[in-house]
């Protein structure tokens, strides 16, 4: 199986800060990364699709980049709504996907 | 509007079953492979099963593989998962998504895969 890591676990950012989230693969996965938003109580919501292809209606402050291994989601300017917790997860084992262990960005 | 609506979460026993469903509306459904997705309570998201758009294909985790089984009725624009022998740590949120795809730029018959559209989820609780 391949294993999905992500770090930080937690950070706290200021609004208007720029935040980049960090997800590795345990194998290359070429550009087979989804980047996923959830807040609580809710369900995960699709951001970036193929590591860097925004989902329609996605704010362009987020951004998705890398290939192989190690992959990045980038907040340019986060915002009160960007408070959440963000996976990543692998599809280039579809369809036995598994996700990143989340990270969680609160309010500092 | 696109939308997924899970039901038939609850409280079982261990050993017990139950049957989630998830309808389906605003978009064909019959053209869609569908998952399972769930949350236990505070950790993260771990994908439980996938069934292809005609049914003919379906993948289980190794967590749930030979109590779980995943089924769809293209005609009533529905996706179920019948939960036996329920243990404690299946005690979760169930979510239903949808997968959709894209053709890889260059590679014509490999497929990003993502999904996009996701229920509310349905709470499943195993205790005594």
């Amino acid at each position: 199986d391949i294993q999905m890591t992500q770090s930080p676990s937690s950070l706290s950012a200021s609004v208007g800060d720029r935040v980049t989230i960090t997800c590795r693969a345990s194998q290359s996965i070429s550009s087979y990364l989804n980047w996923y938003q959830q807040k609580p109580g809710k369900a995960p919501k699709l951001l970036i699709y193929a590591a860097s292809s925004l989902q329609s209606g996605v704010p362009s402050r987020f951004s998705g980049s890398g290939s192989g291994t190690d992959f990045t989601l980038t907040i340019s300017s986060l915002q009160p709504e960007d408070f959440a917790t963000y996976y990543c997860q692998q599809s280039y084992s579809t369809p036995r996907i598994t996700f990143g262990p989340g990270t969680k960005v609160d309010i500092k | 509007e696109v939308q997924l609506v899970e039901s038939g979460g609850g409280l079982v026993q261990p050993g017990g079953s139950l049957r989630l469903s998830c309808a389906a509306s605003g978009f064909t459904f019959s053209s869609y492979e569908m998952n399972w997705v769930r949350q236990a309570p505070g950790k993260g998201l771990e994908w439980v099963s996938y069934i292809s758009s005609s049914g003919s294909t379906i993948y289980y985790a190794d967590s749930v593989k030979g109590r779980f089984t995943i089924s769809r009725d293209n005609a009533k624009n529905s996706l179920y998962l019948q939960m036996n022998s329920l243990r404690a740590e299946d005690t979760a949120v169930y979510y239903c998504a949808r997968d959709d795809i894209v053709v890889v730029p260059a590679a014509q018959d490999y497929y990003y895969y993502y999904m996009d559209v996701w229920g509310k989820g349905t709470t499943v609780t195993v205790s005594s």
